[in-house]
């Protein structure tokens, strides 16, 4: 079946501890992206990846990092997550050329 | 980054009536796109515009895109149960390639009141 996996799908934390929200794909696409879901905010975008080792900020990028080394992956890293950064996250993909964004199932992080 | 304005923020409705939301943007965007999230899960995409001006209808959607290219609508008709959840425009400024800089926006939540 085609998706996007997210792991974990739910996250109690403490400020500070480094964490890793993992995304894959097994649609082959080319283009993903992380996005943040907040009450009143929409869905905001984090940080996208055209392709393997290229990333770019999306519009709020400060406190998360991302690396693409391989097409199926796009993990996300908090260094040093702090309680603004409770929210609801989703990864997404897209083929190379198209317009859908294929969501995964969404990882709500809550950090103490 | 730019946000979407989009409206009404929530709804609330009886079965069966229609249902019409709207977004709006600052400047102008070449794909329009309306999502739909469930409870628990991610945003499906329901319709997708490419050209101003444009009606496309999906079922009982309706959407149609801003002949300024600033602005899009979505409408359910009769609506239904499974109709409850938040829907999202989303907008995208140039459409070569991919969608890089897919803008959202804030979600009109739609519940039906029984």
């Amino acid at each position: 079946e085609a998706q996007v996996t997210q792991n974990p799908r739910y996250l109690i934390t403490v400020t500070g501890k480094k964490l890793t929200v993992t995304c894959s794909q097994n649609m082959n696409h080319e283009y993903m992206s992380w996005y943040r879901q907040d009450p009143g905010l929409g869905l905001r975008q984090i940080y996208y990846s055209m392709n393997v080792e290229v990333t770019d900020k999306g519009d709020v990028p400060e406190g998360y990092k991302v690396s693409r080394k391989e097409k199926r992956n796009f993990p996300l890293i908090l260094e040093s997550p702090s309680p603004n950064q409770t929210s609801l996250y989703f990864c997404a993909s897209t083929p190379g050329g198209g317009h859908e964004q294929f969501f995964g199932p969404g990882t709500r992080l809550t950090v103490l | 980054g730019q946000q979407l304005n989009q409206s009404p923020q929530s709804m609330f409705i009886q079965e069966g009536e229609d249902v019409s939301m709207n977004c709006t943007s600052s400047s102008i965007f070449n794909t329009w796109l309306w999502y739909k999230q469930d409870p628990g899960e991610g945003p499906v995409l329901l319709i997708a515009l490419y050209k101003a001006g444009e009606l496309t209808s999906n079922g009982r959607l309706t959407a149609q895109f801003g002949i300024t290219r600033k602005d899009s609508f979505l409408n359910i008709s009769a609506s239904i149960p499974s109709d409850v959840g938040i829907y999202f425009c989303a907008g995208q400024p140039r459409s070569n390639f991919g969608n890089e800089k897919l803008t959202f926006g804030t979600g009109t939540r739609l519940t039906i009141i029984p």
